[in-house]
């Protein structure tokens, strides 16, 4: 079974461009996550979806990032314009839909998104 | 969500075992403590999580104190491949629940 994807592993761009940011979770996970960690700094928690809703976005910095799950499957990240501070790794990870248990996020490799 | 506290390194010899603590002195009663850990230029990955009772997996063994006050997460056999970062999160549980990273412990692990 393939496991969460993420698109591009790396990108560069200037101050003031668009990047978007892809993730496919694991097939049948309903609850997809953005963190994203800035250099030095910890994992920061950024949305949750569950299914195409928003379940939770106070992680989310500024306006300038929207994310986007249409169709509840694979979900985007777009920076809109882009800053210095927005340089960092991305993860996105998923999870099964259960409210009985605890089921363990799976995690993306994370893009790694550099603002020059 | 409780506060966690964690040692900032430790070292550990190949094939011992690595026991790494957590402080979660202001846990309260429905939070859980989980163990991730992050392998240089990987996502996080899951290891292992518990309530009160001790728990064991096949990647490592869980043992929280009797007043949950604070908790060791141990490798048995440490490799290579366990040189990692690694966080202990305290969170009451529920279905989708957002993980909330400290700086975690980095483990290094030599031959």
């Amino acid at each position: 079974e393939a496991g969460v994807t993420q698109f591009p592993s790396h990108s560069v761009i200037e101050k003031g461009q668009t990047v978007t940011l892809r993730c496919d979770p694991i097939s049948g996970h309903d609850n997809l996550y953005w963190y994203r960690r800035v250099m030095g700094k910890e994992i920061k928690f950024l949305l949750h979806f569950v299914k195409e809703s928003k379940q939770d976005e106070s992680g989310m910095p500024n306006n300038r990032f929207l994310a986007e799950r249409t169709g509840g499957t694979y979900s985007t990240l777009k920076v809109q314009p882009a800053e210095l501070e927005d340089s960092g790794v991305y993860f996105c990870a998923s999870s099964q839909l259960n409210n009985l248990v605890y089921n363990e996020q799976f995690f993306g490799p994370g893009t790694r998104l550099t603002v020059l | 969500d409780a506060k966690t506290t964690q040692p900032t390194s430790m070292d550990c010899a190949e094939g011992r075992a690595a026991n790494l603590p957590c402080n979660h002195s202001t846990i309260s009663g429905n939070e859980y403590v989980y163990w991730y850990r992050q392998i240089h230029s990987q996502g996080p990955q899951y290891i292992i999580h518990g309530l009160k009772n001790n728990e064991t997996n096949e990647m490592a063994s869980l043992i929280i104190t009797e007043d949950r006050k604070s908790s060791t997460l141990i490798l048995p056999h440490a490799t290579l491949r366990d040189t990692a970062v690694y966080y202990c999160i305290v969170r009451v549980v529920f279905a989708g629940t957002a993980l909330i990273f400290g700086k975690g412990t980095t483990l290094s692990v030599s031959s």
